[in-house]
């Protein structure tokens, strides 16, 4: 199975410079695909979704990108904040009409001020 | 503030202990979901109720069970607990389930030491 903690990818930037996280998922099957926030002793928090049709999809200051060909998922954030420090987690549900979110490893995202 | 509680926040016990782990999901959510995040095996969906009854199933243990009763909070029963179940134990809710997805909001989790 996929792991959090000691060997987490790592990514650090400097605040003000965009941020891309990236993803690779597990199977072809999956339709929807979730980015989810987690800070340091909380819960996940959702940041942003996106359905298999779609290739982009934009929030506040993030942008998801799916790549269906590769298996790909991408999370931009853009002008990246201190707050924005945490790890960033992208979730695919394989199908079906039951939503049984699978997560991947995880990345940790270090902003320096 | 997600809006879903859960207690205990920390929970230490011994092997072969059972603990019950207690979660209120968000005012109008029907579903609940239990996941579990450690180390080694990242986050893991356990187990989904909506509206009282078991919706869908994951990588739960036999020795775990869970239920969601008429006020719609839930508990995850863990029994005869072994030193690789010590974990965050996390609990979310929204507001469906089936045929469509309803964004999951997480609660901030019981860390469970097994010594």
């Amino acid at each position: 199975g996929e792991s959090v903690g000691l060997h987490l990818p790592t990514l650090s930037v400097q605040e003000g410079d965009n941020s891309i996280i990236n993803c690779a998922y597990s199977n072809s099957a999956s339709d929807y695909f979730i980015w989810y926030k987690q800070e340091s002793g909380k819960g996940p928090q959702f940041i942003i979704d996106i359905r298999s049709n779609m290739d982009k999809r934009q929030g506040q200051r993030v942008t998801v990108l799916l790549n269906k060909t590769v298996k790909h998922l991408s999370l931009q954030i853009a002008a990246t904040q201190p707050g924005d420090s945490a790890v960033y987690f992208c979730a695919e549900n394989m199908g079906g009409s039951n939503y049984k979110l699978t997560f991947g490893k995880g990345t940790l995202l270090t902003v320096n001020p | 503030d997600s809006g879903v509680t859960q207690t205990p926040k920390h929970l230490i016990t011994a092997t072969g202990q059972r603990v019950t782990l207690r979660c209120s999901p968000r005012s109008g959510d029907l579903s609940v979901y239990w996941y579990q995040q450690s180390l080694d095996q990242g986050l893991q969906f356990l187990i989904q109720y909506y509206n009282g009854e078991e919706r869908a199933k994951g990588n739960i243990l036999e020795r775990f069970s869970a239920q969601q009763f008429p006020d719609l909070h839930s508990e995850l029963n863990l029994s005869s607990l072994e030193l690789g179940d010590s974990a965050l134990y996390f609990c979310a809710s929204s507001v469906g389930s089936g045929g469509s997805y309803y964004e999951q909001y997480f609660g901030p989790g019981t860390r469970l030491t097994v010594t």
